[in-house]
């Protein structure tokens, strides 16, 4: 059974710096990796969305990577801004979409 | 303007009612999903449809139901079977099964059981 799991839990950073989430994942044998956004109480935003023939996707200061033999995926955030701050989910799509429990980032101004 | 649309926001149901959630979506998606998230876990898919009329269990199904008579709809029936329905609600769409299928969430339901 396919289990996703992310690390840190939690992280807080100031701002400005760059920072990096991980993303592991039991089973390699996925079509896809998806990035989200969380804000509390509301609803998961799509950041990123990773091809299992892709190796990287960009969008502005966000790069996700994804290395499907080691099972793991990263999320790369440049020049974080307090507005970053929120849960980030990584999610791998194989018969269905398995979710990690998350990272919590906090950017302090 | 495209997107998913859930209601009610905030729900509560006494103990032994049966409630239902609505997800509605304009994005032409063949498949929709039904999850829940409870604090500090991620989330856990309840049914999924990838087709009209078609709909499977996932994870947790017991305790809720669901239909799948219109392409744009896909609600979930929280009944009173369900020992621990608190929680917050999330309903998503997406290609089928097998393709690109980047998904798509709707803002969520929260539901309180007084």
């Amino acid at each position: 059974k396919q289990e996703v799991t992310q690390i840190p839990a939690a992280l807080s950073v100031p701002e400005g710096e760059n920072l990096v989430l991980n993303c592991s994942f039991t089973d390699s044998a996925i079509y896809n990796l998806q990035w989200f956004r969380q804000d509390p109480g509301k609803g998961l935003t799509s950041l990123l969305l990773i091809q299992s023939s892709q190796r990287e996707q960009t969008s502005g200061r966000l790069n996700a990577s994804l290395d499907k033999s080691s099972g793991r995926s990263t999320l790369y955030i440049a020049a974080s801004q307090p507005g970053d701050s929120a849960t980030y989910l990584c999610a791998v799509w194989a018969q269905n979409f398995v979710f990690g429990p998350g990272t919590r980032l906090s950017v302090l101004p | 303007d495209g997107g998913i649309t859930q209601s009610p926001k905030y729900l509560f149901r006494k103990e032994g009612q049966n409630v239902t959630l609505s997800c509605e979506q304009n994005l032409n998606h063949d498949a929709m999903y039904w999850y829940r998230q409870d604090p500090g876990q991620g989330l856990r898919l309840i049914y999924y449809s990838q087709i009209v009329n078609d709909f499977q269990k996932g994870d947790i199904a017991e305790g809720y139901s669901v239909s799948r008579e219109k392409k744009e709809s896909f609600p979930l029936t929280v009944t009173s079977a369900q020992k621990n329905p608190t929680a917050f609600y999330l309903c998503a769409s997406g290609g089928r099964t097998n393709s690109h299928n980047e998904q798509f969430f709707g803002p969520g339901t929260r539901l309180t059981v007084l």
